[in-house]
């Protein structure tokens, strides 16, 4: 166990939707990332928070965004969503030194 | 930019004999990280073992060492005594160069498949 913690597991939706994903990173980590494993582009990184900013941004799409709250959790926000969105999101955290990325178990998500 | 191959799509290693998982990495900056990760069936990604570019020695973890030769840019993985259980996707990572304070955003390679025969 990590002690990153990701909700929900599975997700189902369909095109068009709008879903939202929940991590909380381990205790006193403050940075948050995000990471999106598909088949076609393996594993790639998306957005970076560090104690409730924006630090970095990957390949993330103009359809996605996230915010990471006071409570030092982040949530993932993936809009008009795209059969090519379906894949596996990782949440990972970090400490301020940031050797380590402890990942969380990730939300599978389904879209039909 | 940095980037990371891994050229070994699958592996297959008999039980209780070491394999090497190869890695190679490609970057301009003097300062970097470099990581190996398992992603079992079940999905989760579990780290393995870290290895910073300024290390003298080369990383060890259990029945995991890094064996790295950074000349050749190349950070491969030795897990020795391999068992069942290490059947698995392992990625290799590079840590992206320090663009700020705390990003430490991870490249991976596409992984390789290590099967382990009984």
């Amino acid at each position: 166990d990590s002690g990153v913690t990701q909700t929900p597991k599975h997700l189902i939706t369909a095109t068009g939707q709008r879903v939202t994903l929940r991590c909380s990173p381990r205790s006193g980590d403050l940075s948050v990332y995000w990471y999106q494993q598909s088949l076609d582009q393996g594993l790639q990184f998306l957005i970076q928070y560090y104690n409730g900013e924006e630090r970095a941004k990957g390949n993330i799409l103009e359809r996605f965004s996230a915010q990471q709250f006071p409570d030092l959790h982040s949530e993932l926000n993936l809009s008009s969503l795209e059969l090519g969105d379906s894949a596996l999101y990782f949440c990972a955290s970090s400490a301020l030194t940031g050797h380590e990325q402890f990942f969380g178990p990730g939300t599978r998500l389904t879209v039909l | 930019a940095q980037k990371i191959t891994q050229t070994q799509p699958g592996m297959f290693v008999q039980e209780k004999e070491a394999v090497t998982l190869d890695c190679t990495y490609d970057t301009s900056d003097p300062s970097y990280g470099l990581f190996w990760y398992k992603q079992p069936s079940s999905g989760e990604m579990i780290f393995l073992i870290y290895q910073g570019s300024y290390d003298q020695q080369n990383a060890t973890e259990g029945r995991y060492s890094l064996n790295f030769q950074k000349a050749r840019k190349s950070a491969n993985l030795v897990i020795s005594a391999s068992q069942l259980g290490d059947s698995a996707m392992y990625f290799c990572a590079m840590r992206a160069a320090y663009s700020g304070a705390g990003s430490y955003q991870l490249t991976f390679g596409k992984g390789t498949k290590l099967s382990v025969i009984p």
